[in-house]
């Protein structure tokens, strides 16, 4: 079965520490991942997509994430935090089984101290 | 930018309440979807429509129904509304049942049921 978990329902770091948010998912299947961001009061938007291209993904706003395979992972950093940065992060995964179907991680708020 | 845009950010009802959440985009997209979000569970999938007139159930549709009349338009529909409904609301569309796409969120309506 397929599955996601985010490590850490919050992570709190000082500003211009480095973030990093996991996210391992299970599958059986090839997965494609992606890292959504939901600031206060807002829906969500993508923050970057792994799509099989390259393992090391850049997205928006300094964050990047790297797929493993042999670890099943993919984490979320970003060198320096910055306030602007607080919000809740939810790792997804699609998989195609047919159909495609896409779960999401339970969610990490994270939190910047000035 | 695709906007997608909910009826109510905010909806207090009374159980036993019919309940109608609406949604719209303006990008042609072909799927919608209804998530609800809830704290430590992330986002759970009710209902999705690949075209007009068509529905598939997600992980959670007990209690929910969906319309889908025009294309631009998926309506989430709470037959008689329970205290255990209360939640927040998240529309999403796509372009394309692809599983590299992304979604694109509405703000999301905060329902509660009294």
């Amino acid at each position: 079965a397929q599955s996601v978990t985010q490590l850490g329902s919050h992570v709190s770091v000082s500003e211009g520490a480095l973030v990093l948010l996991r996210c391992n998912y299970s599958s059986s299947v090839p997965p494609y991942l992606f890292w959504y961001v939901q600031y206060p009061n807002q829906g969500l938007q993508l923050l970057l997509k792994y799509t099989s291209a390259a393992t090391l993904v850049k997205g928006i706003n300094g964050f990047e994430a790297e797929f493993k395979k042999s670890e099943t992972s993919f984490h979320l950093t970003k060198p320096s935090a910055h306030m602007s940065d607080a919000a809740e992060y939810f790792c997804a995964v699609t998989f195609n089984t047919g159909g495609f179907k896409t779960i999401f991680g339970a969610g990490t708020r994270l939190f910047v101290k000035a | 930018d695709v906007k997608v845009t909910q009826s109510s950010r905010y909806l207090v009802k009374r159980t036993g309440e019919k309940v109608f959440l609406e949604c719209v985009q303006d990008m042609d997209h072909e799927n919608m979807f209804w998530y609800r979000q809830d704290p430590g569970l992330g986002l759970r999938l009710i209902y999705f429509s690949y075209d007009v007139k068509m529905k598939e159930k997600g992980d959670i549709p007990e209690g929910y129904s969906v319309s889908r009349e025009k294309k631009e338009r998926f309506s989430l529909i709470l037959e008689s509304a329970s205290t255990n409904q209360t939640s927040m609301y998240l529309c999403a569309s796509s372009s394309r049942a692809g599983v590299t796409d992304t979604q694109y969120f509405g703000p999301g309506t905060r329902l509660t049921v009294l």
